[in-house]
């Protein structure tokens, strides 16, 4: 059953570092997503990716955030400059189409910022 | 705008017992609802959703959801819990198609169940 990957499981990062959190989303799928869970809060929304342009993203997706499908099967979020804030859980989804399609979520990344 | 309550971020049940996770939302435009579950250390896994059709749905592992417009909810049942439904479980939200959300979803804050043999 195909499903999607990310990589690394665990990352730990000093403050004001970039990091790179990959994902390899289900290959006949279109729509990309980010999200991120703070350690016991919500599941939150940070951007969607469609026809290799952001679709929508919410407020926590500053400038600091950046998206990327640099080859066709990866998609890539990018952190410039680490804070402290910024650990959480971060999950990958694809889907094949929006709304109603569901979306496939990968067991995601722990980012620990020290 | 759309949001999700989950009433009881922990559920206790014996095992065979009726399981109920309560879900509320709020949304400005017709909503698409979803129960994810999350076992340790694995990705959200749907569990069911509702996109418009029949008001009660029926998911995998034997749990449904019913939804109710009057009453802005979508209620996670199962009539007999099994230890292996110990997880957690999210409620989610995003706008029907004609929205401008480009399926963004909006979680509630989970639903932790345990089962007791």
């Amino acid at each position: 059953e195909p499903e999607v990957t990310q990589t690394p499981s665990h990352q730990v990062t000093q403050m004001g570092q970039e990091v790179i959190l990959r994902c390899v989303p289900i290959s006949n799928h279109l729509y990309f997503y980010w999200y991120r869970q703070i350690l016991g809060q919500k599941v939150e929304f940070l951007v969607s990716f469609y026809n290799n342009e952001i679709s929508e993203k919410s407020e926590i997706f500053d400038d600091q955030f950046s998206v990327e499908r640099p080859d066709g099967s990866n998609f890539t979020l990018k952190i410039r400059s680490t804070k402290l804030e910024d650990s959480a859980m971060y999950f990958c989804a694809s889907s094949r189409q929006t709304t109603y399609n569901e979306q496939f979520f990968g067991p995601g990344t722990r980012l620990t910022v020290l | 705008a759309q949001s999700v309550t989950q009433l009881g971020s922990h559920v206790s049940v014996s095992e065979g017992a009726l399981v109920l996770l309560r879900c509320n939302y709020s949304s400005s435009v017709p909503p698409y609802l979803f129960w994810y579950v999350q076992y340790p250390n694995q990705g959200l896994q749907l569990l069911l959703k509702y996109t418009s059709a029949a008001t009660l749905v029926k998911g995998i592992n034997g749990f449904e959801a019913e939804f109710k417009k009057s009453e802005t909810s979508f209620h996670l049942t199962k009539p007999s819990a099994h230890m292996s439904d110990a997880a957690e479980y999210f409620c989610a939200v995003s706008a029907a198609a004609g929205g401008t959300s480009y399926g963004k979803l909006t979680f509630g804050q989970g639903t932790i169940l345990t089962v007791h043999p």
